[in-house]
């Protein structure tokens, strides 16, 4: 089943302009991650935030994470045209094992930078 | 460098055919995953492995089967029971600790002629 819905589903803007992604999950997490696809590609992981961290920061992408609201967001900032990719949340899913993990991914949002 | 391969790249299966796709990693990551994705969809679970000889379904098993005979590789079987089988299928990696990402593969795209 999946956890995580991305929102919006495609997004299109200008160069230099800010992205921002939204992913709302169900159940408790361990912690989230962002991942970017480009098209025919596998995922890239980009980022991820712990459940007891509220703000992340790596280059131009800044995330965040409301586990009260079971929401986060990705934001590119000062987006550049090679950024054109789907990206992805998952969850690590607090399913009480004491070691490995299962990642439930979301459905992605498509970003276009636009030239 | 270390990473993950799948292959092929392509793969064209005919009606009522087994195929096998490969996956083999050189990171020494002890969990090895298989996903499905259908265009413009997320990904979906089949199996995944945290060590091995060792294997669990995931949310869409059916129709499939893989092994977990050495570490570095996860073949997945793609059975004539998977009724619907074209999509594009990755494999990803990972240590087993929960504050780390997947390494992905880049994929293999199957389709059923």
């Amino acid at each position: 089943s999946q956890q995580g819905e991305e929102d919006p589903q495609a997004l299109s803007i200008q160069e230099g302009e800010n992205a921002t992604m939204n992913c709302s999950y169900k159940t408790s997490i361990n912690n989230l991650q962002w991942y970017r696809q480009n098209s025919g590609r596998g995922l890239v992981h980009l980022i991820l935030i712990r459940s007891n961290e509220r703000e992340k920061h790596s280059g131009r992408l800044r995330v965040t994470l409301d586990t009260s609201k079971k929401s986060s967001s990705l934001l590119i900032t000062a987006s550049r045209a090679a950024d054109t990719a789907s990206y992805f949340c998952a969850t690590d899913g607090n399913r009480g094992e004491t070691s490995g993990s299962r990642l439930t991914f979301g459905e992605g949002t498509q970003l276009t930078v636009n030239p | 460098d270390g990473g993950i391969t799948q292959s092929p790249k392509y793969l064209f299966r005919k009606e009522g055919q087994n195929v096998t796709l490969s996956c083999e990693q050189n990171l020494n990551h002890d969990a090895m995953y298989w996903y499905r994705q259908d265009p413009g969809q997320g990904l979906r679970l089949i199996y995944y492995s945290q060590i091995v000889n060792d294997f669990q379904k995931g949310d869409i098993a059916e129709g499939y089967s893989v092994s977990r005979e050495k570490k570095e590789s996860f073949p997945l079987t793609v059975t004539s029971a998977q009724k619907n089988p074209t999509a594009f299928y990755l494999c990803a990696s990972s240590i087993n600790d929960r504050v780390l990402g997947y390494t992905f593969g880049s994929g293999t795209r199957l389709t059923v002629v």
